[in-house]
């Protein structure tokens, strides 16, 4: 049975600080490791790393895949109140239809 | 942009009762799938599709089935609601040939009570 694991599964921090998220999955043929963020709605896309893809960034948030370790990290720098969300991590394996398998997320509440 | 659209934000049903969940995207995705999401469980899978007419079940299905008589379409059943189905339900889509971005709807909050 596939598994993903988030740690910490919350986390407080203040205004400014950063943060590292970390995600690591037990999986049969990996296809590819997700992150979003979720608010009080939909959860909206952040990264997709793949075999060909182990780094990613965009503004303050950064991904990083270790395929060795069977672990990713997400990292949030300079962190704003408006990060605060749960951080959910999905791993895709098998065939496009499968779906994903989701861990139980982070859920990250920064303090102004 | 994918827009993928649930038709009740807002659901309170009675035990019993049976509830319809209504899921329609616009991009022309093969695949479909139904999640529930509980604080403390993360999210899983109820059931997914990959074709019209088609349907696989998920992690949790016990209680649950699910409709895709058009590709557009992805409806998900309680034949009779329980108090322990109470749970916010996210329907999300997906190209067969991606490597697995799924697009989410808004969610639906079902209250059994």
């Amino acid at each position: 049975e596939d598994k993903v694991v988030q740690s910490p599964l919350s986390l407080v921090v203040h205004e400014g600080d950063t943060v590292t998220l970390n995600c690591s999955y037990e999986v049969t043929n990996f296809r590819s490791l997700l992150w979003y963020k979720q608010e009080k709605k939909a959860p909206t896309f952040l990264f997709m790393l793949t075999s060909s893809g182990i780094e990613k960034k965009s503004g303050r948030l950064s991904s990083i895949l270790d395929k060795k370790e069977l672990s990713s990290i997400l990292n949030i720098t300079a962190t704003q109140t408006g990060d605060s969300a749960i951080y959910l991590c999905a791993v895709g394996s098998g065939g496009g239809a499968d779906g994903l398998t989701f861990g139980k997320g982070t859920h990250l509440i920064i303090q102004p | 942009d994918v827009k993928v659209t649930q038709s009740s934000r807002y659901l309170v049903k009675r035990t019993g009762e049976k509830v319809f969940l209504e899921c329609v995207q616009d991009m022309d995705h093969e695949n479909m799938f139904w999640y529930r999401q509980d604080p403390g469980l993360g999210l899983r899978l109820i059931y997914f599709s990959y074709d019209v007419k088609m349907k696989e079940k998920g992690d949790i299905p016990e209680g649950y089935s699910v409709s895709r008589e058009k590709k557009e379409r992805f409806s998900l059943i309680l034949e009779s609601a329980s108090t322990n189905q109470t749970s916010m339900y996210l329907c999300a889509s997906s190209f067969s040939h991606d490597t697995g971005e799924l697009f989410f709807g808004e969610g639906s909050r079902l209250t059994v009570l």
